[in-house]
């Protein structure tokens, strides 16, 4: 997983906290993702980004935000945390390689909404 | 809309034994079909995909897939599992009409390899 790094790794937060997970790359890619997982559900994309400045919507995007200032960050927010959102949140990277280029994962972030 | 589906939610095998993960896939229209493996605690790592040609990819670890598309499927399989096989596997898939290289991903499905 060298090239993606989250943080934090790990973070308990109470209903209405708001935080912000970072995710870093060092392999000059275009497109970022931020994905979450949940027991039997797989990976649901919950935002992703094209390119340095602009972002869209996943299939989950209800409840966070998200910000490509910089192309090799792309961080995700969280307004108002709720329990729904206890989940482990996965970043991933592609080349711009129209269509056939596999994802990059970071090793993810534990998040846990009291 | 695209979609996969894994229908085991766990897969028992013993070591030296051929292991299979089955995976079926909906899109709309040519799928991109990827597999990828999660080892405890860790982040997901690509093990193979299927863009075009040859039916059966081969790829890390000795693992190959099958493109089916008649059955719409692309089972992952291995000639003879290692106990350091079990891990948690999915399988995901590209429409060539989705914006953004975005991948669908099934529920997974775990493999436990038995010494």
């Amino acid at each position: 997983n060298a090239g993606v790094t989250q943080t934090p790794k790990f973070r308990v937060l109470k209903t209405g906290q708001s935080m912000t997970l970072l995710c870093a790359q060092d392999m000059n890619h275009e497109y970022m993702y931020w994905y979450r997982q949940d027991p039997g559900m797989g990976l649901r994309l919950i935002h992703y980004s094209v390119g340095e400045g602009t972002t869209a919507k996943g299939e989950v995007p209800d409840g966070y935000n998200v910000s490509r200032l910089k192309k090799q960050n792309f961080l995700l927010g969280l307004e108002s945390a709720a329990p729904s959102q206890t989940s482990v949140y996965f970043c991933a990277i592609s080349v711009k390689r129209e269509y056939t280029g596999e994802l990059f994962f970071g090793e993810g972030s534990r998040l846990t909404v009291l | 809309a695209q979609s996969v589906a894994q229908p085991e939610d766990q897969v028992n095998v013993a070591e030296g034994n051929p292991l299979t993960v089955k995976c079926t896939y909906s899109v709309s229209g040519n799928p991109y079909l990827f597999w990828y493996v999660q080892y405890p605690n860790r982040g997901l790592q690509f093990l193979l995909k299927y863009i075009t040609g040859d039916n059966l990819v081969k790829g890390s670890y000795g693992f190959e897939a099958e493109f089916n598309k008649s059955q719409t499927s692309f089972h992952l399989k291995k000639p003879s599992a290692l106990v350091s096989d079990s891990a948690l596997y999915f399988c995901a898939v590209r429409d060539i009409q989705a914006a953004g290289n975005k991948l669908t991903f099934g529920g997974g499905t775990r493999v436990l390899v038995k010494p």
